[in-house]
């Protein structure tokens, strides 16, 4: 069965610095990858996805994310930090069918402070 | 994308009740989908809501506990029966992006979520 690890759970970083966020999946093939954000009390926003193609995909709010097959990971990456960034991040992965595939299966989470 | 409206957003019910959580999508979707997300967790996949036929649930998830309908394609209910203090969690209703392509079909957008506190 396919697994999705986020090994933070809680990161603090100043307003300005860089981010990057850890996910590793556990799959047998590619799979479909996802990055969601979850603002306080709010629901779930798509970052990103990574279907196939270029391995580093641009997401909305300056973020990005690279897929590395070797390492088995999809790590979401930002250069400069807002206080608005401060959420919760899930990382979640969908398994590759050509015919289009609905189930998602999300990390526990990483939570992230933002210092001002 | 799809935009999803759930409600209630939140509600405080008390032991024994059940609570039925609706989920409006603005376009026509394939499929539909319902979560529970407990305090501090991830998300857990109830079900899956076909339309014209029985929703599909995950392991650990059964239908007299959570009944859920289909009725069309931009609608979707849930209700938690029977609840107790340990069905206190935020609901999240998503729907899998309108069938324009093959890799459409594998974007999910959610809902606000409905969060439940249960007495």
């Amino acid at each position: 069965a396919q697994s999705v690890t986020q090994p933070d759970i809680h990161i603090t970083v100043s307003e300005g610095a860089s981010l990057e966020l850890r996910c590793n999946y556990s799959y047998g093939a590619t799979p479909y990858l996802f990055w969601y954000v979850q603002s306080p009390g709010q629901g779930l926003q798509l970052l990103l996805k990574y279907f196939s193609g270029d391995t580093l995909v641009q997401g909305i709010k300056g973020f990005e994310a690279e897929f590395k097959r070797s390492q088995s990971s999809f790590n979401l990456r930002k250069p400069s930090v807002h206080w608005s960034d401060a959420a919760e991040y899930f990382c979640a992965v969908a398994p590759y069918s050509g015919a289009g595939s609905y189930q998602l299966t999300f990390g526990k989470g990483t939570k992230l402070s933002v210092i001002p | 994308s799809a935009v999803i409206s759930q409600k209630p957003s939140r509600d405080i019910c008390q032991r024994g009740t059940s609570l039925t959580i609706q989920c409006q999508v603005d376009s026509q979707v394939t499929m539909m989908f319902w979560y529970r997300q407990q305090p501090g967790q991830s998300l857990t996949l109830i079900a899956t809501a076909n339309q014209g036929s029985e929703a599909t649930y995950e392991s650990g998830f059964v239908i007299d506990k959570f009944p859920i309908s289909r009725p069309n394609l931009t609608f979707s209910t849930l209700t938690v029966s029977n609840m107790s203090p340990e069905d206190s969690s935020i609901y999240l209703c998503s729907a899998a992006a309108p069938n324009r392509a093959n890799l459409a079909k594998n974007i999910q957008y959610f809902g606000a979520g409905t969060r439940l506190s249960v007495l």
